[in-house]
């Protein structure tokens, strides 16, 4: 089972941030957030990561509260071309040997409208 | 810098037949990874590789499912005998070192019909 729970779908007007919630309740001290998207017919695509402190990238900002139960996907200025899947995965990093294996949920299906 | 690479991109094959997916990862990538996507779910890891050893493997149906990397490069997995259960699309990806970021392939369309 995933251990994490994204909502199904959102919505998000072109041009404005969109803002993706993920809970990871259950979530260990040594693994990671991971976001990936998968645009129709397409592979996933790796976005960020991160352990405890917020990131950004040229792609997006993560956000992990305090407690680490939960984290949030930032895209900054929504385009027509990040209408797809998005998926919150937590796992081991590092040189674990568990390292890597990545358990995908159904992930939040974003639509970004004109 | 290549992509992961997958061969075929589609195939449609009959129930019982057997079928083979080619992967070349990211060059450098000692980390290999094989994911079945059934339609409207999320990847599900059927088996992981760092070099030519296989690291997990919990979620692979060996009874039909087979997947090698001799020589710690490129990869194959194998279906044999398919069933119509099987349809799905095979993604293939690689990362650098264990627990590095993943990065994916195109993937196989299969059809079993």
């Amino acid at each position: 089972d995933a251990k994490t729970t994204q909502p199904t779908s959102m919505d998000c007007a072109e041009g404005r941030a969109a803002n993706l919630p993920c809970n990871h309740s259950t979530i260990s001290g040594n693994e990671y957030v991971y976001w990936y998207r998968q645009i129709h017919s397409q592979g996933p695509q790796y976005i960020i990561h991160g352990l405890k402190n917020n990131e950004t990238n040229e792609m997006a900002s993560l956000i992990i509260t305090e407690d680490r139960k939960s984290s949030t996907l930032i895209l900054p200025h929504a385009t027509l071309r990040d209408t797809a899947v998005y998926y919150c995965i937590v796992r081991v990093g590092g040189s674990y040997t568990n390292a890597g294996k990545s358990t995908f949920g159904d992930g939040t299906t974003l639509t970004v409208k004109p | 810098e290549a992509g992961v690479a997958q061969s075929p991109r589609y195939k449609i094959i009959e129930k019982r037949q057997s079928v083979a997916f080619w992967c070349n990862p990211i060059s450098g990538h000692a980390t290999l990874y094989w994911y079945q996507q059934i339609l409207g779910q999320g990847p599900k890891l059927l088996i992981q590789f760092q070099n030519n050893g296989v690291v997990d493997d919990s979620q692979l149906p060996k009874d039909r499912f087979s997947a090698e990397r001799l020589k710690g490069v490129d990869s194959t997995l194998k279906i044999q005998p398919a069933k119509l259960e099987d349809s799905a699309v095979y993604l293939c990806a690689s990362s650098l070192t264990l627990g590095g970021e993943q990065y994916f392939g195109p993937g196989t369309r299969l059809t079993v019909t």
